[in-house]
Order: C-alpha cells, then structure tokens, then sequence
C-alpha cells in the first residue's frame, strides 16, 4: 500500500517563506498532489506534480523526486488566512485514487 | 462557485437512523465519484470509488452493508449509512471528477458533518 508523512504541525511568521515535506512510499504509476484544508471545511487543490521538478502557480509552488521519493510544498509571502492544514496527497494515475497524508497544520504568528 | 455541491451539510440523528447524502456534479458529469471520511484532526479516508451505472469499490475494512453508495446519474452519487450509531460520527466528503486521460483535480463538495446520538 501507500504511506506518506509529513510533519504534523509547522509555525512560521506572517511574510515569511515555509516548507512541508512530504516523504512517502509508494508503488504504481502516480502523482503527487497538495491539498489546503480549513477547519471545518472541504480540501482545496493547489498543486500537482506529475513530473519530477518544480511547479509554481502564485505563491505556492511543489516539488517532486520519484528517486528520493520525497516532495515539498513552499509557500511564499504567508498571510494569516494561510493559516490551515495542508495534505500531500498520492494521486493514482491508474484509477485516480487519492490516498492522503496525514496533513500538516501550519499556524502563521503575525 | 461550487461545482461539486453536497447535501445535507450538517445531520444530526438518533442512533438506528439511517441517513442519505447526496453528491451532485453541478455543471459537468462525473464518471467518477469518491467518498472520503474524516475524523477531528485527522486525515481524510477514502471509502470508496463509485462509477457511474456499476457497483461501488469500497476500500479495505469499509462495511459495504453499513455504508451504502448508489451513482445512479453521471450527477448524483448517495452515500446512505445505514443504522448509524455514535461511532459514525465523522466528517463525510465526496468529490467528483471528469475522466480525460490526463490529471485533472478532483473537485470535493462542502462535506457533511454527521453527528449520531
């Protein structure tokens, strides 16, 4: 099966740039997904790595090595509504499965 | 907005009740939904995948007497949990996707909060 960890909780200060790894072991063929969740609310899709290398869409931007099997996400220029849970997420491209990590939640001090 | 809306989002039942909720692909048909799980301050579980006009897949250790999906429409998917008890108390989340071939995300309803006495 797969697994995927992540550290659990991750604080930063507001402005400031965070990463969340995500380390996983995994079989198939598959991508790698990160997902913004709020309290009480539905996850939020940010990025997607099919391919090894960077992704960047705004202020968020992911990274992927299937070799490492390891992935991060980075976050930019943080803003207090930042503040959330973030998922790496295994992206089955099989049958388009999701499995998530355990999620990370990241609190931004101002 | 929304284009994956679920319903009820938020139940609250007697024990033995059985409750239904509804996923609906707003403004594209869904050849595939999923059913997630999740617990407070955990991750979400996928539960099973359900296709359009055939049998759900449910994952392993997911009773699929206990937790009833039906996808009827490349619209509607329902989830029923059947004789619910305080232990179903959980976050339920479905999402819904258009295969292409190529990735495209998933897009997951507002989730259902349900709350068994």
């Amino acid at each position: 099966g797969q697994s995927l960890e992540q550290p659990s909780e991750v604080t930063a200060v507001e402005g400031a740039i965070v990463q969340i790894n995500c380390t996983y072991q995994t079989s198939g063929f598959y991508g790698l997904s990160w997902y913004q969740q709020h309290d009480g609310g539905a996850p939020t899709f940010l990025s997607y790595n099919g391919l090894d290398g960077l992704e960047e869409t705004g202020r968020f931007s992911s990274f992927l090595s299937r070799s490492d099997s390891y992935g991060y996400l980075l976050l930019q220029e943080l803003q207090m509504k930042d503040s959330a849970s973030y998922f790496c997420a295994w992206v089955s491209l099989e049958d388009d499965k999701i499995i998530f990590g355990k999620g990370t939640r990241l609190h931004i001090l101002p | 907005g929304a284009v994956v809306s679920q319903h009820p989002s938020w139940v609250i039942c007697k024990s033995g009740t059985s409750v239904k909720i509804e996923c609906r692909s707003l403004d594209f048909q869904a050849t595939t939904m999923f059913w997630y799980r999740q617990f407070p301050k955990q991750s979400l579980m996928l539960m099973a995948t359900s296709n359009e006009g055939s049998k759900a897949t449910y994952e392993q250790g997911v009773e699929k007497d206990k937790f009833l999906i039906n996808h009827a429409s490349l619209t509607l998917s329902t989830l029923t949990v059947t004789s619910a008890h305080p232990e179903d108390s959980s976050f339920y989340i479905c999402s819904a996707e258009y295969r292409q071939g190529v990735f495209q995300p998933q897009h997951f309803g507002d989730g259902t909060r349900l709350s068994i006495l």
